[in-house]
């Protein structure tokens, strides 16, 4: 089993959609939650940023993590087409990590006019 | 010249052939990474250097070879690499290795270099 498991899609909506981005994990000890954007031909930027359990949210953009269940989604509303890109879930440990993180594979969305 | 660059962006070699990657950060970090990224597979952490020294090797075939000559510049040398090598090599640095102040170190990555092994 992957430690980090996410539809890579491709996921298609059109302009204005909420998008439900999601991951599953299986190691309880992750406690640090990211998702990552990343552009084609470019490399991933940092997008939302939680810690432990909870909702954050930033302009269009909600991270929201569930640690029962080991699940974390990132919502888009009101979905632009320039939102269209690969979407990375990324998490680590809080101690003893080193920074390192664990990816998923990422999700292929695009929004079409 | 801003955040994380890489050279060269995109890379066509042979298996027989030596090559290098460059990535410089022009961010003041402490903390520099390449990692490897192929289709439908996860981010892979190949390498991390702290301060200059490398404190991860994750594993990786010894055809590939880091350097970090300064805080700023990480350097990947290829040699006799296989097919299986081609993918996008991304490197990324933070402020530092380690949390600070209850926080993750945010990575910053560069554009990546697209490699082709034929």
């Amino acid at each position: 089993q992957k430690e980090v498991e996410q539809d890579p899609g491709p996921l298609s909506v059109p302009e204005g959609a909420i998008v439900s981005l999601n991951c599953t994990y299986s190691n309880s000890a992750f406690q640090y939650f990211m998702w990552y954007r990343q552009y084609s031909r470019k490399g991933p930027e940092l997008l939302m940023y939680t810690y432990s359990s909870g909702n954050k949210e930033d302009g269009r953009f909600t991270a929201q993590v569930d640690k029962s269940s080991k699940y974390i989604s990132l919502f888009i509303r009101d979905s632009q087409p320039s939102d269209s890109a690969t979407y990375l879930c990324a998490m680590t440990v809080p101690t003893g990590g080193g920074n390192k993180l664990t990816f998923g594979t990422g999700t292929q969305l695009k929004v079409e006019l | 010249e801003t955040g994380v660059t890489q050279t060269p962006r995109h890379l066509v070699m042979g298996m027989t052939n030596k090559k290098s990657l460059k990535c410089e950060q022009h961010l003041g970090h402490n903390a520099m990474y390449w990692y490897k990224q192929s289709a439908k597979k996860p981010l892979e952490l190949m390498f991390v250097y702290s301060l200059e020294e490398r404190v991860e090797n994750n594993s990786v075939p010894s055809r590939f070879s880091p350097e970090c000559p300064n805080s700023s510049h990480l350097f990947l040398h290829l040699h006799t690499l296989q097919p299986e090598d081609s993918a996008l090599y991304l490197c990324a640095s933070s402020q530092d290795l380690f949390m600070t102040g209850g926080w993750q170190e945010t990575q910053y990555f560069g554009p990546g270099t697209r490699l082709l092994v034929l």
